[in-house]
């Protein structure tokens, strides 16, 4: 049990359909982050909520699309995805400047067909 | 411009034995934190051991120790008496504060296999 929760931790979805990521966090943290994790490349940072507000989006594409209503919950809309989307999507959340750094979720597995 | 760097892609080592994964980093802030994860097959990233800026002496955390050398913005992770275990991607990162926020930036990770 790591703190943070990801569901699905798998997901197969086409390129026509919406699905959301959700991420839940009771650690009382108040950041939380979205990361993409491709093969063979540093991971991505998408977006980033303190306090239930949004302070980044590293020029996502808008078929990505973030909400936060509390900062316990982190969800990722997704919609028209393309085959490339596919990727380990990793939900972090800190406390400022703790020396344990974040805390990750176990990731959703996104297939994109 | 890269911030981390991790140059091995991929490491091989005997179980018993010690394994060095090298991590480099660029900022020009004085103060950072630099962080060492372990990513097993299963996908879940674990955080080993943290190293602040302003520490002088190199963290440890059991087996793990950071060789921390300001000067040539090194950040090594020594892995002593290796496991199978031990098998998994590890992410050297660094924490940035930047636009009011905390944000870690990750290297592309060392593929670490131990050898039984």
């Amino acid at each position: 049990e790591t703190g943070v929760t990801q569901t699905p931790r798998h997901l197969v979805m086409g390129m026509t359909n919406k699905k959301s990521l959700k991420c839940e966090q009771h650690l009382g943290h108040n950041a939380m982050y979205w990361y993409k994790q491709s093969a063979k490349k540093p991971l991505e940072l998408m977006f980033v909520y303190n306090f239930k507000e949004q302070t980044e989006n590293n020029s996502v594409p808008s078929r990505f699309s973030p909400e936060c209503p509390n900062s316990s919950h982190l969800f990722l809309h997704l919609h028209t995805l393309q085959p490339e989307d596919s990727a380990l999507y990793l939900c972090a959340s800190s406390q400022d400047d703790s020396p344990y750094g974040y805390t990750f979720g176990s990731g959703t597995r996104l297939t994109v067909v | 411009a890269q911030k981390i760097t991790q140059t091995q892609p991929g490491m091989f080592v005997q179980e018993k034995e010690a394994v060095t994964l090298d991590c480099t980093y660029d900022t020009s802030d004085q103060s950072y934190g630099l962080f060492w994860y372990k990513q097993p097959s299963s996908g879940e990233m674990i955080f080993l051991i943290y190293q602040g800026s302003y520490d002088e002496q190199n963290a440890t955390e059991g087996r793990y120790s950071l060789n921390f050398q300001k000067a040539r913005k090194s950040a090594n992770l020594v892995i002593s008496a290796s496991q199978l275990g031990d098998s998994a991607m590890y992410f050297c990162a660094m924490r940035e504060y930047t636009s009011g926020t905390y944000k870690y930036i990750f290297g592309t990770g060392t593929r670490l296999k131990v050898l039984a």
